[in-house]
């Protein structure tokens, strides 16, 4: 089954203990993204990636760091995590081939950062 | 800078109704336009894409539509049920180059039975 699929689903951390939520698709897409949504705030774009070993800011990338070593895993690390990056967290691919084609999302990660 | 506008923001209808909801953005360059639904805490699942070169799309009871030139697309849904609740977002596939989705704040949906 074509998927992207994010670990861990739930996660309860502490500020400043380092994070890093993972990403993997199957379906050999080149772009990449991650997003985070906030109540009233919407979805917003954190990162991207176009393919391997090429990545860029998205709209509120301050507090992320993300790399993208192998076409299929795209992580989101968090070195210090503070209470307000405090989020539920999306990741996302499509292919580039075919502009004209959709995204696919994950299932979400609920992080909480006290 | 791409904005994207859902109104209303919450809506709520009795089971069995038509409904529509809305969707604006500022810039027509755009690549297409999705609409997912959330329900919460959850995903997102896509109902529609409608490339810009199209007009409306239709899956079931849904229907979309798209009017690149005026900015906006409406998503209508016939004979709602109370399984349609959730909220729906809109998002639109623009920039040239980075190719970044950029979404609506949503509407939330209530079907009351």
């Amino acid at each position: 089954e074509a998927q992207v699929t994010q670990n861990p689903r739930y996660l309860i951390t502490v500020t400043g203990k380092k994070l890093t939520v993972t990403c993997s698709q199957n379906m050999n897409h080149e772009y990449m993204s991650w997003y985070r949504q906030d109540p009233g705030l919407g979805l917003r774009q954190i990162y991207y990636s176009m393919n391997v070993e090429v990545t860029d800011k998205g709209d509120v990338p301050e507090g992320y760091k993300v790399s993208r070593k192998e076409k299929r895993n795209f992580p989101l690390i968090l070195e210090s995590p503070s209470p307000n990056q405090t989020s539920l967290y999306f990741c996302a691919s499509r292919t580039l081939d075919r502009i004209n084609y959709g995204y696919t999302f994950g299932s979400g990660t609920r992080l909480t950062v006290v | 800078k791409q904005e994207v506008t859902q109104i209303p923001a919450a809506l709520s209808v009795p089971e069995g109704e038509n409904l529509v909801l809305n969707c604006s953005f500022t810039d027509s360059a755009i690549y297409n336009l999705q609409w997912f639904r959330q329900d919460p805490g959850k995903g997102l699942t896509s109902l529609l894409l409608i490339q810009s070169s199209q007009r409306e799309q239709t899956s079931g009871r849904l229907n979309a539509s798209l009017d690149k030139s005026s900015g906006r697309s409406t998503l209508y849904i016939a004979a709602s049920q109370p399984g349609d609740s959730a909220t729906y977002l809109c998002a639109v596939l623009s920039g040239a180059g980075s190719y970044q989705l950029t979404f609506g704040k949503g509407t939330k949906l209530s079907v009351i039975p």
